[in-house]
């Protein structure tokens, strides 16, 4: 079975410029979340889809980021434009939506390790 | 507001000595009690889950957990440890419901250096 997958690994851009994450889930995972590791933190919540809809987006810092997961696929996390304080790894995972064990079975992506300067 | 506690940040140990990662949460509710380790250049891993039953979880790769309500932890262990168990690890906590929305709360890990 494919893993979730992540791309690109790295990235470094400018402050003020966009930057595009991806993140491909196991086939058949309707949920898909995105979470973010700022250095030294914890690893802390961003959102969650079911398939296509936003169905928790209570960890969104701010109207810069913006999620979708067209089709119920793959998704994206855009950060435009990036800040200095968005520099983090940011991973994602992918569960089945069935029993609350399914549901908490998630599977990590290796993340992308975002540096803004 | 959910919260997770892991009280070392960073615990080196010999091979062969016993492992105890300390983990206390906060949360007004039911949950569920997870485990996670990263590996140097890979991906986070579940090593063990409670969700309900037997209090003492088994996990892979000889890790054990124990979850005691009354003080709200849910503390790692493993009686020898190895070089290969070199890693960062995870405790995080879920609402048991889910209410639509399984989202993890995690400690901020412990950092674990076995000297062979």
């Amino acid at each position: 079975e494919a893993g979730v997958t992540q791309f690109p690994s790295h990235s470094v851009i400018e402050k003020g410029q966009t930057v595009t994450l991806r993140c491909d889930p196991i086939s058949g995972h309707d949920n898909l979340y995105w979470y973010r590791r700022v250095m030294g933190k914890e690893i802390k919540f961003l959102l969650h889809f079911v398939k296509e809809s936003k169905q928790d987006e209570s960890g969104m810092p701010n109207n810069r980021f913006l999620a979708e997961r067209t089709g119920g696929t793959y998704s994206t996390l855009k950060v435009q434009p990036a800040e200095l304080e968005d520099s983090g790894v940011y991973f994602c995972a992918s569960s089945q939506a069935r029993d609350n064990s399914d549901n908490y079975g998630y599977t990590f992506g290796s993340g992308t390790r975002l540096t803004v300067v | 507001a959910q919260s997770v506690s892991q009280h070392n940040h960073h615990v080196i140990l010999s091979e062969a000595a016993s492992l105890e990662l300390g983990c206390n949460y906060s949360y007004g509710g039911t949950v569920n009690l997870f485990w996670y380790v990263q590996y140097p250049g890979q991906h986070l891993q579940l090593l063990l889950k409670y969700f309900s039953g037997d209090p003492l979880v088994k996990g892979i790769k000889g890790f054990e957990a124990e979850f005691i309500k009354s003080k709200f932890s849910f503390n790692l262990r493993k009686p020898s440890v190895q070089w290969s168990d070199t890693a960062e690890y995870f405790c995080a906590v879920g609402p048991y419901s889910g209410a639509g929305s399984y989202q993890l709360t995690f400690g901020k890990g412990t950092k674990l250096s076995v000297i062979p």
